[in-house]
């Protein structure tokens, strides 16, 4: 059973439109993480937060904007998607100080 | 240069060959490292930590040489099911933006 839970798992979206995707958590992890993979590509970071009210940059420059209002709950936000958008959002979570990351199923989001 | 490279593959291996994947990392002062195994369309999974003195879990076996700054994982009497993309995973200072992933070598075991 998953401790971290992503949603939709699918999602096709017209141009323009704002979308969220939704992760949460049950593990009581203060760090949270998304990444976005391409096929055949490695992950890269977009945001990351160390707990309540803590949200960072990654290191690829993303349009998207999260936000982290309660521990368990880390969605990204696009206001205007466009195709350029379409890829894999990967959520993770780790505890304060660990090494290990869990992440989620992923939304795999295509911008037509 | 990217943080971790990796030999992105395939590897096409009969059912019980062994096989080895390595991997390179660029910056010293790297701190963890791990393999991650990512199924086709699905999220990475944490299949080992790597430790200085190597370590074993049944088939699979990690070693790091921090002198040569690479990392390696064997996998011994290869199952259908081991066929998937092995991630390198190398963690940096203390930070939360510093995990870096490989591209991944995908494995294919063949019946």
């Amino acid at each position: 059973e998953a401790d971290i839970y992503q949603t939709p798992r699918y999602l096709v979206i017209g141009t323009g439109k704002k979308i969220t995707l939704e992760c949460s958590q049950t593990m009581g992890h203060d760090k949270m993480y998304w990444y976005q993979q391409d096929p055949g590509m490695e992950l890269h970071l977009i945001h990351y937060s160390y707990g309540v009210n803590s949200t960072e940059k990654g290191d690829l420059s993303s349009e998207s904007t999260v936000s982290r209002i309660r521990t368990e709950h880390f969605p990204l936000t696009l206001e205007s998607a466009r195709p350029s958008h379409t890829s894999q959002y990967l959520c993770a979570s780790s505890e304060l100080g660990g090494d290990g990351y869990t992440f989620g199923s992923g939304t795999r989001l295509t911008v037509v | 240069r990217k943080e971790v490279e990796q030999d992105p593959g395939p590897f096409n291996v009969p059912e019980g060959a062994t096989v080895a994947f390595n991997c390179t990392y660029s910056n010293s002062a790297s701190q963890s490292f791990f393999w991650y195994r990512q199924d086709c369309r699905k999220e990475p999974k944490l299949l080992m930590s790597v430790y200085s003195s190597g370590n074993e879990d049944g088939r699979f076996t990690a070693q790091l040489n921090r002198a040569s700054q690479y990392i390696s994982l064997l996998i011994r009497d290869s199952k259908l099911s081991d066929s998937a993309t092995y991630l390198c995973v190398v963690k940096g200072g203390t930070g939360a933006n510093n995990l870096f992933f490989g591209t991944g070598t995908r494995l294919t075991v063949i019946p």
